[in-house]
């Protein structure tokens, strides 16, 4: 399966502040997405990467939140924008190689918002 | 009612024991069934992947779906300290318009 690598690793962010999260992957890949994982919560899809277009947000997240690039098949950024604590969680970019084939994640981004 | 319910553990049991791991969901088109395992301060790892129905079999693992019951489980046979992590499952009418369960938190004890 594709190796995925995510940038920052973690990062302490103060309120009011954005941070971009980066997702590599070493091969191209029809389908990107970003999740968030809350403690002790299950995962959440905050949108569809699309490559070429505006990425396609799920009920709850909106672009002016959270915008995504993905400018080609194997790169895509998350930013979180102006960051309150209850942005604290981990950030995981998944990838599917084609439709219908399985998700992989990459290690996610663990942000902490003071 | 949550789309997929899994009971968050946390379980523990002696190494070499046979381990069963369950979800439950509430959508009938719902046609894949994924589990995941997480460990500490990683991303979730792909473990086993069903489509439809039926049983699979990938060395200690074994998924069982029985779309009858909305039920679907992972049975770990032989366990190990190595099989210590989060258990994911994730089901859904696509491979990747998934529902995820909350996860279960596993430890075996040497």
């Amino acid at each position: 399966s594709a190796v995925i690598s995510q940038k920052p690793s973690r990062d302490i962010c103060q309120r009011g502040t954005s941070l971009t999260i980066q997702c590599q992957v070493d091969s191209q890949v029809t389908m990107m997405f970003w999740y968030r994982q809350q403690p002790g919560q299950s995962l959440t899809l905050i949108a569809t990467a699309n490559q070429g277009s505006e990425a396609t947000y799920e009920s709850g997240f909106v672009i002016d939140k959270f915008p995504i690039s993905r400018p080609n098949l194997t790169f895509s950024t998350l930013t979180v924008s102006n960051m309150s604590p209850e942005d604290s969680s981990i950030y995981l970019c998944s990838v599917a190689q084609e439709l219908n084939s399985p998700l992989h994640f990459g290690n996610g981004t663990r942000l902490t918002v003071t | 009612q949550k789309e997929v319910e899994q009971d968050p553990g946390p379980l523990s049991v002696p190494e070499g024991a046979i381990v069963s791991l369950n979800c439950t969901y509430s959508n009938s088109a719902f046609q894949y069934f994924m589990w995941y395992r997480q460990y500490s301060r990683k991303g979730p790892e792909l473990l086993m992947y069903t489509y439809s129905s039926g049983n699979k079999e990938d060395g200690r693992f074994t998924a069982q779906v029985d779309k009858s019951s909305k039920y679907i489980s992972l049975f770990i046979r032989d366990s190990q300290p190595s099989d210590s992590a989060t258990y994911l499952c994730a089901i859904g009418q696509g491979a990747q318009k998934l529902v995820f369960g909350q996860g279960t938190r596993l430890t075996i004890n040497p």
